[in-house]
């Protein structure tokens, strides 16, 4: 099982500022396949990134994501109020698919 | 616009099955690009893969649950559902209901239900 480890688990900034969240796996992700997903309160969470880079449809050009093999990010370049919210990584390489612990993005 | 809605009974006695349904709608369950998952988040928690299943046959389940899993497909009501044996409060989360492509991440989510675990 490939166990993804989120840091940090929680992260204050303020509204204008570049966000880097940072997912490490224990093992290698086959072909980038790692995706990154926002989570606000009660909802469901929405998919914003996969393959490691791609942004998925109607996802903001402020999201990017990046990295290869163990060490992934996610960068958030300007947050917007609606940014402060938590962010989970996800691998969909091997089974059991697993998420990270997810990190909190909380208003400085 | 593919639409997931999870339905079943929210509460639940410890030791006894939690069955729940989710309807797809505005896409078929037949595609043959899909699977189709459950994924779990006790209250205040992260998620959890439980298991997802192509609607042909092939399924796979986390292996922390694979004992009490079961997840089946009904295309002719375009819908799939999750069966959970044994439960005890430590199976008391929202459930969602969750489209997996093939080698893709997941992709379209229900709005989940709160199963409580409960006598």
């Amino acid at each position: 099982e490939i166990v993804l480890t989120q840091s940090p688990g929680t992260l204050s900034l303020s509204p204008g500022e570049r966000a880097t969240l940072s997912c490490r796996a224990s093992q290698s992700v086959g072909s980038s396949y790692l995706a990154w997903y926002q989570q606000k309160p009660g909802q469901a969470p929405r998919l914003l990134i996969y393959g490691a880079s791609s942004r998925a449809t109607g996802i903001p050009d402020r999201f990017s994501g990046s990295g290869s093999g163990t060490d992934f990010t996610l960068t958030i370049s300007r947050l917007e109020p609606e940014d402060f919210v938590v962010y989970y990584c996800q691998q969909y390489g091997s089974s059991p698919r697993t998420f990270g612990q997810g990190t909190k993005l909380e208003i400085k | 616009q593919l639409q997931l809605q999870e339905s079943g009974p929210g509460l639940v006695k410890p030791s006894e099955t939690l069955s729940l349904t989710c309807t797809v709608s505005g896409g078929s369950i037949s595609s043959s690009s899909h699977y189709w998952a459950w994924i779990r988040q006790p209250p205040g928690k992260g998620l959890e893969w439980i298991g997802s299943k192509y609607y042909s046959g092939s399924a796979y389940y986390n292996p922390s649950l694979e004992s009490r899993v079961t997840i089946s497909v009904d295309t002719s009501k375009n819908q799939f559902s999750l069966k959970l044996s044994s439960v005890t409060a430590a199976d008391t989360a929202v459930y969602y209901c969750v489209r997996e492509g093939l080698w893709s991440p997941f992709d379209y989510w229900g709005q989940g239900t709160l199963v409580t675990v409960s006598s």
